[in-house]
């Protein structure tokens, strides 16, 4: 198994663009997660989706940002316009397991200028 | 809410055991994780324990639970430079797929 796979590694930008983080889940997994890692704040859960349902987006900073599951293997977080505090580096994850263990992608880290 | 808290920092000696505590505040906690991240990765399961469990070992690795205190540990036996990395606690309740995760616990082996 490929494991959760996210793209792109890294992404350096201007402030004011368009940010899309791309996630492909384990395959059978119906639980996707998407945190934010900084140092000041840890780990942040943004949204989760179950079979492709967005469940709780309490996480997501503002309106600025949205994700979506158009289908169980494909998964987007958008970010819009982009601001240098959102500079972070961005975990997609998850999960199928009965103890609900998450998996994590090695994430996207991206820089706003 | 849950909350999960951890001390930031431990340092060792190569060969040492390391122990990382973790404390948690949801007595309905069921399963609790212990995730490792090594710099620019992902976090990675290391191991998990059931609430109805007191330890848990596996080769190097051993979980230890007091229910009581609400106190998770991880122990590393034979501390490696390859051990080094952030360890992560986190809890789960019944019915809930979302663990809370603390803070991490940077471990820094030294030879």
């Amino acid at each position: 198994d490929a494991g959760v796979i996210q793209s792109p590694r890294h992404e350096v930008t201007e402030m004011g663009q368009e940010v899309t983080l791309r996630c492909k889940p384990i395959s059978g997994h119906d639980y996707l997660f998407w945190y934010r890692q900084t140092m000041m704040r840890g780990l942040e859960l943004l949204i989760y989706f179950n079979n492709n349902v967005p469940i709780d987006d309490s996480g997501m900073p503002e309106d600025r940002f949205s994700a979506k599951m158009p289908n169980a293997s494909f998964s987007t977080l958008k970010i819009q316009p982009s601001e240098p505090r959102d500079s972070a580096v961005y975990f997609c994850a998850s999960s199928g397991a009965r103890a609900g263990e998450l998996f994590f992608g090695e994430g996207s880290r991206l820089t706003v200028l | 809410g849950e909350d999960v808290e951890q001390s930031l920092f431990l340092s060792v000696r190569e060969g040492d055991s390391s122990v990382i505590n973790c404390t948690y505040t949801d007595s309905s906690s069921t399963y609790l994780y212990w995730y490792k991240q090594e710099p620019g990765a992902g976090l990675q399961l290391l191991t998990y324990i059931f609430s109805n469990m007191d330890m848990k070992q596996d080769q190097r690795l051993t979980v230890l639970l007091n229910k009581k205190d609400k106190h998770l540990s991880l122990r590393i036996a034979d501390t490696q430079t390859g051990d080094s990395a952030i360890y992560f606690c986190a809890e789960k309740n019944v019915g809930s797929y979302i663990p809370t995760f603390g803070r991490g616990t940077s471990l820094i082996v030294h030879p």
